[in-house]
């Protein structure tokens, strides 16, 4: 099947600083990924859809200018936590989108902010 | 708005039991229709999908499920539960016309016992 990778797989950071996760789909092109957060115990959260070549599109109540989201290549996605707080430690997690609307998801990343 | 429900939130089964567990929608609309299991300490991944065709899909592990439209339903079954089954299990929906994001239920915790 489709696979999704992400890295980091953890991260621990200090308040203030950003972080860079990394989304790839290894062997298929998505024109489209999105970016989730999942909190404990809870179901996914959309935060933006992320589109090869154009701007994200942000769910409402998501800060663009807090998380930074580049879709380079039609394999690659980035979300950058800005200026991170104790309250954005999450799981995050992405997915990519082949062309036959199916989702595929990456493992996750773990955000620790101090 | 677009939501999906699963109204079994936690559900335990002793090895060999039938499983059933509920997904509905509220949209009069076309849908896509997914499960995705998320084992302990894994990413999500696709269990099976309806796009169109016929009602009953097959997919992966033994598992099935049914789409009755007129009931807003796409309930997962499978007939004989392993202890390998437990995990957390997501029905999620592409509501057509609402930008072809995924819309997740809140997920149902499987536990099976031996």
């Amino acid at each position: 099947g489709a696979v999704v990778s992400q890295h980091p797989s953890w991260v621990i950071c200090k308040s203030g600083t950003s972080v860079k996760i990394e989304c790839r789909s290894l062997d298929f092109q998505a024109t489209t990924m999105f970016w989730y957060r999942q909190f404990p115990k809870q179901s996914l959260m959309l935060m933006a859809t992320s589109n090869e070549g154009s701007k994200a599109t942000y769910e409402q109540g998501v800060e663009k200018d807090k998380f930074l989201i580049n879709h380079a290549s039609l394999t690659l996605s980035t979300l950058t936590v800005t200026s991170a707080h104790p309250e954005d430690s999450s799981f995050y997690i992405c997915s990519a989108r082949d062309l036959g609307y199916t989702q595929y998801f990456g493992p996750g990343t773990r955000l620790t902010v101090l | 708005a677009q939501s999906v429900s699963q109204h079994n939130h936690h559900v335990i089964l002793s090895e060999a039991a039938s499983l059933e567990l509920g997904c509905n929608y509220s949209y009069g609309g076309t849908v896509n229709l997914f499960w995705y299991v998320q084992y302990p300490g894994q990413h999500l991944q696709l269990l099976l999908k309806y796009f169109s065709g016929d009602p009953l899909v097959k997919g992966i592990k033994g598992f099935e499920a049914e789409f009755i439209k007129s009931k807003f339903s796409f309930n997962l079954r499978k007939p004989s539960v392993q202890w390998s089954d437990t995990a957390e299990y997501f029905c999620a929906v592409i509501f057509t016309g609402g930008g072809n994001k995924l819309t997740f239920g809140t997920g149902t915790q499987l536990k099976v016992e031996l």
